[in-house]
């Protein structure tokens, strides 16, 4: 059974750097065709990809976040941490980490399963 | 590309038929479109991917069709469980994980 669960600090001032951190279970970097990123999600909004790390290594970002966002993996603790930097009050928002897997049809990643989330709010 | 979903909330009663659509506004080749469920303070849920296939564990009440730039998603009968907010997600080409606005189920 997979399961992710986000963690990190629920409240960062203008400017400061968000670390968040997914934990998870059940697979493993060393499978090849999956992968693991993060989304957000603003109160009362549309959900928004942020970044994505594939098991090969590889990453992805959201172009208009590419100069604040980072990614990184630890396969041997079955972790992944997303970083975010100069944070402003519209980054508060439920962030979620994602389980990918590559999909037979088109060979493209899809989040197949989802962390909680994890609200994070930024103050003045 | 912009996902547009119509409507933006949609009122009906448990055992009608649901019909969301979500329109590209570029055509989408391969049909790398996936639907989610979201319900209130809860993560979402992969319902569809590949514009039609029904992820693990999905009830065969969901369907999706479409290619190019028209997708329908459709609940065959809405059960009480299923009042909630669908999102329309890209997640190939070189726009991947575009998400639609989302549409609201909600009871009438």
């Amino acid at each position: 059974q997979i399961t992710l669960e986000e963690s990190g600090p629920a409240l960062v001032k203008s400017t400061q750097t968000l670390t968040l951190t997914c934990s998870f279970s059940g697979f493993s970097f060393t499978y090849s065709g999956v992968g693991v990123g993060w989304f957000r999600q603003p109160p009362g909004k549309a959900l928004e990809w942020l970044a994505l790390v594939y098991w090969d290594h590889d990453k992805r970002y959201r172009p208009s976040l590419k100069n604040r966002v980072s990614i990184t993996k630890d396969t041997s603790k079955n972790e992944v941490v997303l970083t975010l930097t100069s944070m402003d009050q519209v980054d508060t928002a439920t962030y979620y980490c994602a389980h990918f897997v590559a999909d037979p049809l088109t060979g493209y990643y899809v989040a197949d399963l989802w962390g909680q989330g994890t609200l994070v709010t930024v103050s003045s | 590309i912009v996902l547009t979903q119509s409507p933006g909330t949609l009122s009906l009663s448990p055992g009608e038929r649901a019909t969301l659509s979500c329109r590209a506004s570029q055509t989408v080749t391969n049909s790398y479109l996936a639907w989610y469920q979201q319900k209130r303070g809860q993560a979402p849920r992969l319902l569809l991917y590949g514009a039609s296939s029904r992820a693990a564990g999905i009830p065969d009440r969901f369907s999706g069709r479409g290619s190019g730039t028209d997708f329908t998603l459709t609940i065959s009968r809405l059960e009480p469980e299923d009042f909630a907010v669908y999102y329309c997600q890209l997640y190939g080409g070189l726009h991947p994980y575009t998400f639609g606005q989302g549409t609201k189920v909600d009871v009438k």
